[in-house]
């Protein structure tokens, strides 16, 4: 069974970097056959995808995201991370983990989330 | 505002059949596969359909997906009141360069 499980601090102070960590079980991120991605649900609202990356370090970001953001892979740990630099109150969200397939780009596994606070 | 648009929400009775509709351009949904999900209260979203109409293991096959051109469609047969939760459509975008999602559809069973 595949599980994924998002880590890092619950609470940001607004121009500091949000570093979450997502670890994989039930599934080798170097096995290659999957993308790994990060998605995020502001409160109430709907998704938002943000990133994913892929074994070998390949990656597609969010363009409305993409110069404050950085994925990573560690395949010798199976986990992926998530940096956001500069964060504001408008990045407070659920950061959700997920799984990608190629076929049909589908997210196939989800972590449970995570919430991240930013304040003032 | 959305790159893939959906009703706010739905309702309908116990038993009922209800569709969710999703809108999109030839750079997203006529393009690409469109995918579903489904995200009951405080939980994270499950995966509902992918590839248009395909289910996943284990999904009930009350579900069900079609496309057609630029617009793509769920439909809930049977309708329980465990089916009350949020439903997001889903597909790359060629144009964007990333997945986008739809605003979601909130399913009331009346």
């Amino acid at each position: 069974q595949v599980q994924l499980q998002e880590s890092g601090p619950g609470q940001l102070k607004a121009s500091q970097t949000l570093s979450l960590t997502c670890s994989v079980s039930g599934d080798s991120i170097s096995s290659g056959h999957y993308y790994w991605s990060w998605i995020r649900q502001h409160p109430g609202k709907g998704l938002e995808w943000i990133a994913y990356i892929y074994h070998r370090g390949s990656t597609y970001y969010n363009p409305s995201l993409k110069s404050r953001i950085t994925i990573s892979v560690d395949t010798s740990k199976n986990h992926f991370s998530l940096k956001l630099s500069s964060v504001t109150a408008a990045d407070t969200a659920v950061y959700y983990c997920a799984r990608q397939s190629p076929a049909a780009m589908q997210f196939d596994y989800w972590g449970q989330g995570t919430l991240v606070t930013v304040s003032s | 505002q959305s790159v893939l648009t959906q009703p706010p929400s739905v309702s309908a009775a116990p038993r009922q059949r209800v569709t969710i509709s999703c809108s999109g351009s030839s750079s997203n949904i006529g393009n690409n596969a469109v995918n579903w999900y489904q995200q009951l209260p405080g939980k994270a979203p499950k995966l509902l359909i992918y590839y248009d109409d395909l289910l996943p293991s284990g999904v009930s096959e009350r579900f069900s997906g079609s496309k057609s051109g630029t617009s793509a469609s769920l439909a809930i047969s049977g309708l329980q009141s465990e089916d009350e939760a949020d439903y997001y459509c889903a597909a790359w975008d060629d144009s964007l360069n990333g997945e986008v999602f739809g605003g979601g559809t909130k399913l009331t069973v009346l």
